[in-house]
């Protein structure tokens, strides 16, 4: 089954904890992305991945980080968790940057 | 940077009417897509469409990019189509991808 996956899905952390978040893709896209949701803002993107090795800032990186070693993996990064960055996160795949498939969602506390 | 302007915010429908979300853009676009964000946060992608008109079952959606504007329409609501509707553009001259604040639905049984 065609899907994007993302764990954990729920995370309640204290704040300056490194944590990361797991995405993988089996559809062999080249692109991925990593967005917040947060309420009445809709989601906002953090970081995008046009391929292995490339990545590039989207609209809110700061106080994140992002690697792109494989085609299907795409881990989120938080060195030093605060509490502004409790959200909902979710990673989305596609072949190429329009039509993204979007995995189930991680909700993040950071405390 | 671009700007996405989602309309209305909020809609209560009763079971069976029709209804039209808008979604407004401040520059050219390349891309334009259409998603739903059932209650259980789940995002489901309806349309790609970055100009012209395309209808799946009882949504269809329309975009005119010289106007800077894509409509979605709602046909038959059922109470299945609660939930969030987000229109996202991609920038031109980059891959960002930006979402409007989205228009909540609630369809009334």
């Amino acid at each position: 089954e065609a899907q994007v996956t993302q764990n954990p899905r729920y995370l309640i952390t204290v704040t300056g904890k490194k944590l990361t978040v797991t995405c993988s893709q089996n559809m062999n896209h080249e692109y991925m992305s990593w967005y917040r949701q947060d309420p009445g803002l809709g989601l906002r993107q953090i970081y995008y991945s046009m391929n292995v090795e490339v990545t590039d800032k989207g609209d809110v990186p700061e106080g994140y980080k992002v690697s792109r070693k494989e085609k299907r993996n795409f881990p989120l990064i938080l060195e030093s968790p605060s509490p502004n960055q409790t959200s909902l996160y979710f990673c989305a795949s596609s072949l190429r940057s329009y039509e993204q498939y979007f995995g189930p969602g991680t909700r993040l506390t950071v405390t | 940077g671009i700007q996405v302007e989602q309309s209305p915010p909020d809609l209560i429908l009763q079971e069976g009417a029709n209804s039209t979300l808008r979604c407004n853009f401040s520059d050219s676009v390349n891309n334009l897509q259409w998603f739903h964000q059932n209650p259980w946060g789940q995002l489901i992608n309806l349309f790609y469409i970055p100009s012209g008109t395309k209808q799946n079952g009882r949504l269809s959606a329309t975009t005119v990019a010289t106007e800077r504007y894509s409509l979605l329409y709602i046909s038959s609501s059922q109470t299945t189509d609660s939930g969030v509707y987000f229109c996202a553009v991609e920038s031109t001259g980059g891959f960002k991808t930006i979402f409007g604040a989205g228009t909540r639905l609630f369809v009334k049984a």
